[in-house]
């Protein structure tokens, strides 16, 4: 199964700073969605790119996608400390009983008051 | 949004005893609902997936007599892990997906296993 890299693996920037992490993924895919995930608890949906879109904004959040490259990277720009949490890419695999997620290893981002 | 709850949050039990998770999708009903397992610091492997009235598609590795999952309804699905043993203490996580929106899988807040 297509297992999603991510990097860095973590990343620790100041306050106001901008975060970019990227994905890498091996197959062909219909769309790509990042997760957030705080410490112990479940995952928040940020943001869903289809594989014809290369570029998606929502609020302080970027998103890109290559699929020449089968990359996507997410920029979060003038960070916060409540942005310190996991975030995970993670790609879509259609089948018939619905759809699959891979998930990606995931950045831990760190964000210094 | 769509909201998706887990119960219990937490839960700690003797090796050997079985556990029913339970996931409910509070707002949307949810055609297709997906368990996966998450070690620390380790990303999502996703254990099953379940459609509301048919048997759920397990992933290869993961034993389906061991791991049971029910999909009932269409805002309920469980897991249960029958006579759990220390490795499987782990955080589970489900996801639901289904009406309006088919493409965004909305997750629980997850439950910490943990069997001793």
């Amino acid at each position: 199964s297509q297992q999603g890299e991510e990097d860095p693996q973590a990343l620790s920037i100041q306050e106001g700073e901008n975060a970019t992490m990227n994905c890498s993924y091996k197959t062909s895919i219909n769309n790509l969605q990042w997760y957030r995930q705080n410490s112990g608890r479940g995952l928040v949906h940020l943001i869903l790119i289809r594989s014809n879109e290369r570029e998606k904004h929502s609020g302080r959040l970027r998103v890109t996608l290559d699929t020449s490259k089968k990359s996507s990277s997410l920029l979060i720009t003038a960070s916060r400390a409540a942005d310190t949490a996991s975030y995970f890419c993670a790609t879509d695999a259609k089948k018939s009983s619905g759809d699959k997620l891979t998930f990606g290893t995931g950045t831990r981002l760190a964000v210094r008051p | 949004g769509a909201v998706v709850s887990q119960h219990p949050s937490r839960v700690i039990c003797k090796s050997g005893t079985s556990v029913k998770i339970e996931c409910r999708s509070l707002d949307f009903q949810a055609t297709t609902m997906f368990w996966y397992r998450q070690f620390p610091k380790k990303s999502l492997m996703l254990m099953a997936t379940s459609n509301e009235g048919s048997k759920a598609t397990y992933e290869q590795g993961v034993e389906k007599d061991k791991f049971l999952i029910n999909h009932a309804s269409l805002t309920l699905s469980t897991l249960t892990v029958t006579s759990a043993h220390p490795e499987d203490s782990s955080f589970y996580i489900c996801s639901a997906q289904g009406i309006p929106s088919t493409d965004t899988q909305y997750f629980g807040p997850g439950t910490r296993l943990t069997v001793l």
